[in-house]
Formats: C-alpha cells, structure tokens, sequence
C-alpha cells in the first residue's frame, strides 16, 4: 500500500483555472506538508500542517490554500492558476515517532498553459 | 538566513567506483541531518540521517560524514550502481522546525 498519495499525477490546465490536489497519508503521522519542486530541483516548503498548527511559508501567494479534512488528509487548493505554477507538487507527511522522517508521495506534474 | 547548498550539481562516476556527494549548510544550530535520493519521476526517499552530537554513520553502501566544524555533510556510496542514478539531496533540521533542504546533485552512473 502506498504510504503517501496524491492524486492526479498529472495535470494540464490552462491559466485562471482553480484546481486542487488531493493527498492521503496512511501512516498514522500527525503532521503533513506540501513542497514545491521547481524545473531545477529545489524543494521548497510551502505548507505545514498538524492537528494544531498551520504553517505558511510566506513566500507563496495566497492564491494557494491547503485544506484538511481530517487528520489523514491535507489537499492543496490553487485559484486563478498562472504560468509560473506550473511545477511538480509533493505532499509529504511525519511524526515525531517515526523519528521526523519525512515520507514523500510521488508527486502531482502541474503544467499551465 | 539558513541556507542548506551542495558543491555540484552534477556527478559523473563509472559503475563500481565509489562516490561522494557534498552539502554545506550555514546554520550551526542545526541538529539533524538528512540525506534523501530521488529517482527520475518520483518523490524523494529517505537514505540515511545523523544527529549532531554523531560524525559518521554508516548504512548499507553509504555513509554520511558530518563535520560541524566547517558545516559540511557529506554522502557516500561504495561500489556506485547504475540504480543509484538519482537526485541527491541533503536536508538540515534544528529542533522542531521543519527540515530545509538543499539544492539537490544529480548522481550519474556510466555502466
């Protein structure tokens, strides 16, 4: 069973589009995270999420919002899409009992166009 | 602010040599260290981690040696295999905040 999974893998939509990426965790963490991956590799955080805290990077606009349903779940939600979103989008997930690992799904490939 | 870097971006080695990926990080209040690989279309996978108060750690085929004195993290993997073609990546965490991770060196094996 896949640990962390998001859903779709991939995504074409043309710009002013909202859309949202869904993720699941089955691990039993309490914290979940969305990271940004750019054309040249670098991750970036963008959220983090436990029963108690959101945490937002500030950099990113508020155009994009995380939403939390339950424990489990963390979907990530993008009104009025622009070219420069397009990137891969990785939800992620942890726990202190499990040593702060962050386990990473596979990713959602995002293109605008 | 914190930075979390690598020396190269690309490292090119022939199957069986042995190979080492550099991180320099900028924070000495980091406690925890972590080196992921992420292959060709999927997400990034955890390698092997070490605490501050350790200076080397061993799995199977890599290493990870941690000089706090220069802020230098470094990866090995002996006996380099095609498989282990990927995207490197190192990560620093310091207490409770969440880790920042660091640009990433793309390891290429040539059979």
């Amino acid at each position: 069973d896949t640990a962390v999974s998001q859903t779709p893998k991939y995504l074409v939509t043309q710009m002013g589009n909202d859309k949202s990426i869904k993720c699941e965790q089955n691990l039993g963490h309490d914290t979940m995270y969305w990271y940004k991956q750019d054309s040249k590799k670098f991750l970036k955080i963008m959220f983090s999420y436990n029963n108690k805290e959101l945490i937002i990077n500030e950099t990113v606009p508020n155009r994009f919002s995380p939403k939390s349903p339950d424990k489990a779940h963390l979907n990530l939600h993008i009104n009025s899409l622009e070219l420069g979103d397009s990137a891969v989008y990785f939800c992620a997930s942890s726990s202190e009992s499990s040593g702060n690992t962050i386990y990473f799904g596979e990713g959602s490939w995002l293109t605008v166009v | 602010g914190e930075s979390v870097g690598l020396h190269l971006p690309t490292l090119s080695v022939q199957e069986g040599d042995n190979s080492i990926i550099n991180c320099a990080y900028s924070n000495s209040a980091s406690d925890y260290f972590i080196w992921y690989k992420q292959e060709s279309g999927k997400g990034p996978q955890f390698i092997i981690d070490i605490r501050s108060n350790m200076d080397k750690r061993q799995g199977q085929r890599v290493t990870v040696l941690l000089n706090k004195t220069v802020k230098h993290l470094s990866l090995q993997i002996a006996a380099t295999q095609p498989g282990d073609s990927a995207v490197y990546f190192c990560a620093e965490k310091r207490g409770s905040y969440i880790p920042t991770f660091g640009r990433g060196t793309s390891l290429i094996v040539h059979p």
